[in-house]
């Protein structure tokens, strides 16, 4: 089973500023590397696809790279509408995985 | 528009049954690979398993959590997708996700999750 770790597993930001997560796979995974964004009592949403690839109707402040074993998701002027929790998800082999989630909250 | 309902969740004693439903709707449902996915109160998210479509044998896959004990079938004709929970147990307790497979049918290592529904509660205990 390949194991997603992600970085950090909480940070308290300002509004404005500019966030970057971290997520490690245990084994090389290519670019089947997907994040989502879960808002407090809400369904998760998709914001990046094969670790870059942006979604329509995601904010442009929102991006992601990297490949192989190391990936990153940034968030660009952090806007109070982001506290969320970010998870990562691998569809590289079976079983599929996730990452156990940054809490992102606005000071 | 896509929408994802799921149903049948409730409390449950622990080694009991329960069959949970997504019904979806505004898109062809037959042509997708439907997945549920769990999170445990308080807790990440966790993939449960997975059903393709019918073209690629609507054949399933599953966490070694749950393998042996719940079963995801589905039914084109009505656009359901259901998962069957036996020998249920306290940690099967979480909020379960329908959600839609996209990517490149027949290739699983290219699939993501780019719909989910609002879920629904499942609670095991006696």
């Amino acid at each position: 089973e390949i194991v997603l770790t992600q970085s950090p597993d909480f940070q308290s930001v300002t509004p404005k500023e500019k966030v970057t997560i971290t997520c490690r796979a245990s084994q090389s995974i290519g670019s089947s590397l997907h994040w989502y964004q879960q808002k407090p009592d809400q369904s998760p949403k998709l914001l990046i696809k094969y670790a870059s690839q942006s979604i329509s109707g995601v904010p442009s402040r929102f991006s992601g790279s990297g490949s192989g074993t190391d990936f990153t998701l940034t968030i660009n002027s952090l806007e109070a509408e982001d506290a969320a929790t970010y998870y990562c998800h691998q569809s590289s082999s079976l079983p599929w995985t996730f990452g156990q989630g940054t809490k992102v909250e606005i000071k | 528009e896509v929408q994802l309902v799921e149903s049948g969740g409730g409390l449950v004693q622990p080694g009991r049954s329960l069959r949970l439903s997504c019904t979806a709707s505004g898109f062809t449902f037959g042509d997708y690979a439907m997945s549920w996915v769990r999170q445990a109160p308080g807790k990440g998210l966790e993939w449960v398993g997975f059903i393709r479509s019918k073209a690629y044998g609507g054949t399933t896959e599953y966490a070694a959590s749950v393998k042996g004990r719940f079963t995801i079938s589905r039914d084109d004709s009505k656009s359901i997708a259901y998962l069957q929970m036996n020998s249920l147990k306290t940690e099967d307790t979480a909020v379960y996700y329908c959600t839609r497979n996209s990517g490149y049918s027949g290739y699983d290592h290219t699939y993501y999750f780019d719909y989910w529904g609002q879920g629904t509660l499942v609670t095991v205990s006696s």
